[in-house]
């Protein structure tokens, strides 16, 4: 069964990096994910697709700071120099022949 | 400039079935490769994806709501609408559309929130 991972949270102070994960399902590793990012009381944003061997091409106007990269069965997203507005809930999301599934969610504070 | 709008009522009465409508802006519905999706978020709650539609017309579903969900285009008016039936208390939620390229949901409507009580 297709499943993604998230932790529920992460904390990273402004002006440092964070690290979040996305881990698919045993026997998934090789799927490409998409991040997306969905700021308090609005809907989610596509930040960027991220293939398995690190490759990743983001959505238009997603800043440099945003970067993905990959290993086995982890996706990860790191977002570098944190502001304020990062403070957000990130998904990942992946898809089979006509399933589409998403990961719970990290809530990200930035303090 | 590509934009999705949801539209639909925001108050609905269990048992009773809703119906919601995507229109797209800024594409074709018709092009070779173009979907569209709709996503359901519970208040507080994760992403959950519901159905899709295809340029072709080829349409997926989430399996524990199959059941339940239509998901139709109209072309002419560039709208992708879904409907619901037998609403429940459960299924009060934002629901989003979102345009499908290459596998991933890259743009997003604002969503429209929709609240199922008698």
């Amino acid at each position: 069964q297709l499943v993604l991972t998230q932790s529920p949270s992460a904390s990273a102070s402004l002006g440092a990096s964070v690290k979040l994960t996305c881990t698919l399902s045993s026997g998934h590793s090789s799927y490409a994910i998409a991040w997306l990012q969905q700021q308090p009381e609005t809907g989610p944003r596509y930040l960027m697709k991220l293939n398995s061997d690190g490759s990743h091409i983001k959505g238009d106007g997603i800043p440099d700071r945003f970067s993905g990269s990959s290993s086995g069965a982890e996706r990860y997203l790191t977002i570098s120099s944190l502001q304020s507005e990062d403070e957000a809930d990130y998904y990942c999301q992946t898809w089979g022949t006509g399933i589409v599934v998403f990961g719970g969610g990290t809530k990200l504070t930035v303090i | 400039q590509v934009t999705l709008r949801e539209s639909g009522p925001a108050l609905v009465k269990p048992t009773q079935t809703l119906t919601l409508t995507c229109t797209c802006y800024g594409f074709s519905l018709n092009t070779s490769g173009m979907c569209v999706s709709w996503i359901r978020q519970p208040p507080g709650k994760a992403l959950e994806w519901l159905a899709r539609i295809d340029w072709d017309d080829d349409r997926y579903y989430t399996t524990s709501l199959k059941t339940r969900l239509t998901i139709s285009k109209d072309t002419s008016k560039n709208q992708v609408v879904l409907t619901m039936t037998n609403l429940d208390a459960v299924d009060t939620a934002t629901y989003y559309c979102a345009r499908v390229q290459d596998d991933a949901f890259d743009i997003w409507g604002q969503g429209t929130m929709v609240t199922v009580s008698s």
